[in-house]
């Protein structure tokens, strides 16, 4: 049992470029977020699924996109990346409703734009 | 839509003494209140929650209450160690709803030998 798994930890980009950090979890979790963290600001959530097939804006979701084609996986893409998007990226899980609230972080993904 | 503000932003203290952070939020609806610890370059991971049903819940050395009335929560560890030392960070929620959690800044603590 991995529970949640990011790849990949560490990326430098050049503006403009684009990328995607894949997020798994194979603890059958329906919830699935993604967060980026940076330095006095706690974690802010970017977009959200709540399912496979699914996925909705979370706090910062402007220059992201998000896909859950499968109910394990959570992509973030970044299409044009800016340097103001540099930061450290959590991908999370949790069970839903009355099984608990309990968010399960992977272990970052640290990017830059340079 | 929920703020989660949180004090104090740096705590340093001796080992063994006790250590307290603070948190208020903002949304009376919000009913679930973890806490994360966050240790240098690692995930943040759960040490304690508590529902707005009770108002105290201790595990070990730590123990967090809630005052719902005035919208604030803290976190307490007592007799301190090294290995306490992280980041903190508090977050208020709406239960079966996890997307509507929302962090404080969170809370660098230092305990020195």
């Amino acid at each position: 049992n991995a529970g949640v798994t990011q790849t990949p930890k560490f990326r430098v980009l050049k503006t403009g470029q684009s990328m995607t950090l894949l997020c798994a979890q194979d603890m059958n979790h329906e919830y699935m977020y993604w967060y980026r963290q940076d330095p006095g600001m706690g974690l802010r959530l970017i977009h959200y699924s709540v399912g496979e097939g699914t996925t909705a804006k979370g706090e910062v979701p402007d220059g992201y996109n998000v896909s859950r084609l499968k109910k394990q996986n959570f992509l973030l893409g970044l299409e044009s990346a800016a340097p103001s998007q540099t930061s450290v990226y959590f991908c999370a899980s949790s069970p839903p409703g009355s099984s608990g609230n309990t968010i399960y972080f992977g272990e970052g993904s640290w990017l830059t734009v340079v | 839509g929920e703020n989660v503000e949180q004090h104090p932003s740096t705590l340093s203290v001796q080992e063994g003494d006790s250590a307290v952070i603070k948190c208020t939020y903002s949304d009376s609806a919000s009913n679930y209140f973890p806490w994360y610890k966050q240790e240098l370059g690692k995930r943040p991971q759960l040490i304690i929650d508590i529902r707005s049903n009770v108002g105290e819940k201790k595990d070990q050395r730590i123990a967090v209450t809630l005052n719902k009335t005035a919208k604030h929560f803290s976190l307490h560890i007592t007799e301190t160690q090294p290995e306490d030392s992280a980041v903190y960070f508090c977050a208020a929620g709406i239960t079966n709803y996890g997307q509507n959690f929302v962090f404080g800044p969170g809370t660098r603590l230092s305990v020195l030998p």
